[in-house]
């Protein structure tokens, strides 16, 4: 069984200050993949990142950043210099390879960026 | 014009009602999903199918029955509408294939309210 955790329900921020969104996995498989996903206030599903299982490298993208370490089972997301147009619920997800392309996702975080 | 699109957009029934939403795509994938998203709970697959005549239970399926009309085509029922059955509704598709992974697109979702 897979399973997501995001223990993060709702983050306040204010402008330019940098946060961080955890997300913790569980899964059995050696093969797998993550997720995040932006969820503006539109309520539209906006794909972020993927990473595989054997790509422990972190990744930077802008004023995004993601930090990918088995050792601790966790996928963690770094926004950089915030800004209001930041606010959203964002949500980390995970497939395995055995999962059928189903995707199991954390229950989300509320991220308020307040100018 | 978007490659997921669902209709309607926003609903609201009231309980014991039969509500339909409906689910077209351009990209020519052959697998469909429905998802719901409750608050704090994520998304979580209520059925999905990898092709016309496949069709799989998911997560949370009781209360909901699906029909793959075509190719582009995955509607989601709801025999008779209850109260708890008022979520975000999300269609997504994805393409089969030998690789362990193929991203799923979604649509813009479909807000229901069962009063």
């Amino acid at each position: 069984a897979q399973k997501v955790t995001q223990a993060q329900t709702e983050i306040s921020v204010v402008e330019k200050e940098d946060v961080t969104l955890d997300c913790v996995y569980e899964t059995r498989d050696t093969t797998y993949y993550l997720f995040w996903y932006k969820q503006p206030p539109s309520g539209e599903l906006v794909f972020l990142i993927r990473r595989n299982s054997f790509d422990e490298q972190n990744e930077i993208s802008g004023r995004y950043s993601w930090n990918f370490q088995k050792s601790t089972s966790s996928f963690n997301f770094t926004i950089t210099a915030s800004q209001v147009v930041d606010s959203a619920v964002y949500f980390c997800a995970l497939t395995a390879l055995n999962a059928g392309n189903m995707l199991t996702f954390g229950g989300g975080t509320r991220l308020m960026v307040k100018p | 014009d978007a490659d997921v699109t669902q209709t309607p957009r926003n609903r609201i029934t009231k309980t014991g009602k039969r509500i339909m939403l409906e689910c077209s795509q351009t990209k020519g994938h052959d697998r469909m999903y429905w998802y719901r998203q409750d608050p704090g709970l994520g998304l979580r697959l209520i059925y999905y199918s990898f092709d016309v005549k496949d069709i799989n239970k998911g997560e949370i399926s009781d209360g909901y029955s699906v029909s793959r009309q075509a190719q582009a085509k995955f509607s989601l029922s709801l025999e008779s509408a209850i109260p708890n059955q008022t979520a975000l509704y999300f269609c997504a598709t994805s393409e089969p294939g030998a690789s362990s992974y193929n991203e799923q697109f979604f649509g813009p979702g479909t807000r229901l309210t069962v009063l």
